[in-house]
């Protein structure tokens, strides 16, 4: 059975400073991985996805992919406020297959 | 972007009706689309995945009887959830896959149907 593990949290930041969100999945077969950022009471929204191993930038996020440890992280850098959410991992095995998601990183950035 | 809407997005019933909720991409052709579940506090489960024209694929563990789900054309999935129960209470979101413009694995999410079963 598919598994991916979060820390749950929370993670309490300061604003300005790099928030760091790590993120471990079982299935080797896994192809796809993606973060969502999650408010409270509302569905996820996709931040960024990643296929291939190494590191993926985009704006003020960079997704690292490691295949061989079987590990996903996502770096935000100048936390703002507004970053405060839960943080999804999500992996897929490619095709059309769901989501498997993990429990989620509540982030906290402090002002 | 690729826009999914739900409805309704809140939903209140009585214990052993049947509830009915709407998925449907706006500005793409969805051929899969999935029903994810969402308990307070926990993440979302996948329920089952909606192919256009045929059954869906359920997840270990969901009921199809209960479940009911219909994928009748491109841009509409149905959930119907048959004789609610409280336990049944929850936020049901479903996402669809945007082949074209999207990468092999990206979804869009709608933005969640609240059933509250009393």
């Amino acid at each position: 059975q598919k598994e991916v593990e979060q820390n749950s949290g929370p993670l309490s930041v300061p604003e300005g400073a790099i928030a760091s969100l790590n993120c471990t999945y079982s299935d080797r077969g896994s192809q796809s991985f993606f973060w969502y950022r999650q408010y409270s009471g509302k569905s996820p929204e996709l931040i960024m996805f990643i296929y291939s191993n190494g590191d993926k930038e985009d704006g003020r996020f960079t997704a690292q992919l490691n295949k061989a440890s079987q590990y996903v992280s996502l770096l935000i850098r100048d936390s703002q406020p507004s970053d405060s959410a839960t943080y999804l991992c999500a992996v897929t095995g490619g095709g059309a297959d769901g989501l498997t998601f993990g429990k989620g990183t509540h982030l906290i950035i402090q002002p | 972007g690729a826009v999914v809407s739900q409805h309704p997005s809140r939903v209140i019933c009585k214990s052993g009706t049947s509830v009915k909720i709407e998925c449907r991409s706006l500005d793409f052709q969805a051929t899969t689309m999935f029903w994810y579940r969402q308990f307070p506090k926990k993440s979302l489960m996948l329920m089952a995945t909606s192919n256009e024209g045929s059954k869906a694929t359920y997840e270990q563990g969901v009921e199809k009887d209960k479940f009911l789900i219909n994928h009748a054309s491109l841009t509409l999935s149905t959930l119907t959830v048959t004789s609610a129960h409280p336990e049944d209470s929850s936020f049901y979101i479903c996402s669809a896959r945007d082949l074209p413009a999207g990468g092999p694995g990206e979804q869009f999410f709608g933005p969640g149907t609240r059933l509250t079963v009393l």
